[in-house]
């Protein structure tokens, strides 16, 4: 079946690390986003791609980092800097930019 | 930058009873989404409205966008516990980035 996956699901890390979430789309979609999602908010955009070997900033970057070296893959890192990693991820994908997208189940990142 | 306000930011409804959940838009919509997220877990797409005065519908939803693309609501009929969870409105923007509510959470009760 066709899906997006994010692994993993939960994920603690401590103070001053980075770490690496994953995303993997088999929709062979063009477009992936990463967003972020605090408690009673909306999403808010991490960034996003809309081919391969390239990505934009969305509008909360700093602190991250993506690469699209595969159609398939948006990997996300969250990196030392990222003041308040604490949060839920969402990866997400769709065919091109404009339509609908299809939802990751997400990563809830603990920073300990 | 692109708003969009979600109303109400959390609704109890009973069993049965129709709902009405609003996103406005500071700006001119060119491309509004609904989604549904059970907590914890990933979006799902709804539904999708492009043009102005569009209406569309799926099971017991419908969403309809205003003639002057500024505003969307969500209406549920007669609701069920399988409709609770937090309905999310999004939108791209002319920028090419995309903007999302803050959702509004409904609770069904049976």
């Amino acid at each position: 079946d066709g899906g997006i996956t994010q692994s993993p699901k939960y994920l603690f890390r401590k103070e001053g690390q980075n770490v690496t979430l994953s995303c993997e789309q088999n929709l062979n979609h063009d477009a992936m986003y990463w967003y972020r999602q605090d408690p009673g908010q909306g999403l808010r955009l991490i960034y996003y791609s809309q081919i391969v070997n390239d990505f934009q900033k969305g509008d909360i970057a700093e602190g991250y980092s993506v690469s699209r070296e595969k159609k398939e893959s948006f990997p996300l890192t969250v990196t030392s800097a990222q003041k308040n990693p604490t949060a839920f991820y969402l990866c997400a994908s769709s065919p091109l930019r404009g339509l609908e997208a299809f939802f990751g189940q997400g990563t809830r990142l603990t920073v300990v | 930058s692109q708003e969009l306000e979600q109303s109400p930011q959390s609704l109890i409804v009973q069993e049965g009873k129709n709902l009405t959940i609003n996103c406005t838009s500071s700006k001119t919509l060119y491309g509004l989404y609904w989604y549904k997220q059970k907590y914890g877990e990933g979006l799902i797409f709804l539904m999708m409205l492009q043009k102005g005065g569009e209406e569309k519908s799926h099971e017991k939803i419908t969403a309809k966008l205003d003639e002057k693309k500024q505003q969307s609501s969500l209406h549920i009929t007669a609701s069920q516990p399988s409709h609770a969870g937090i309905y999310l409105c999004g939108a791209d923007t002319n920028a090419g980035k995309s903007t999302f509510g803050d959702g509004t959470t409904l609770t069904v009760k049976p």
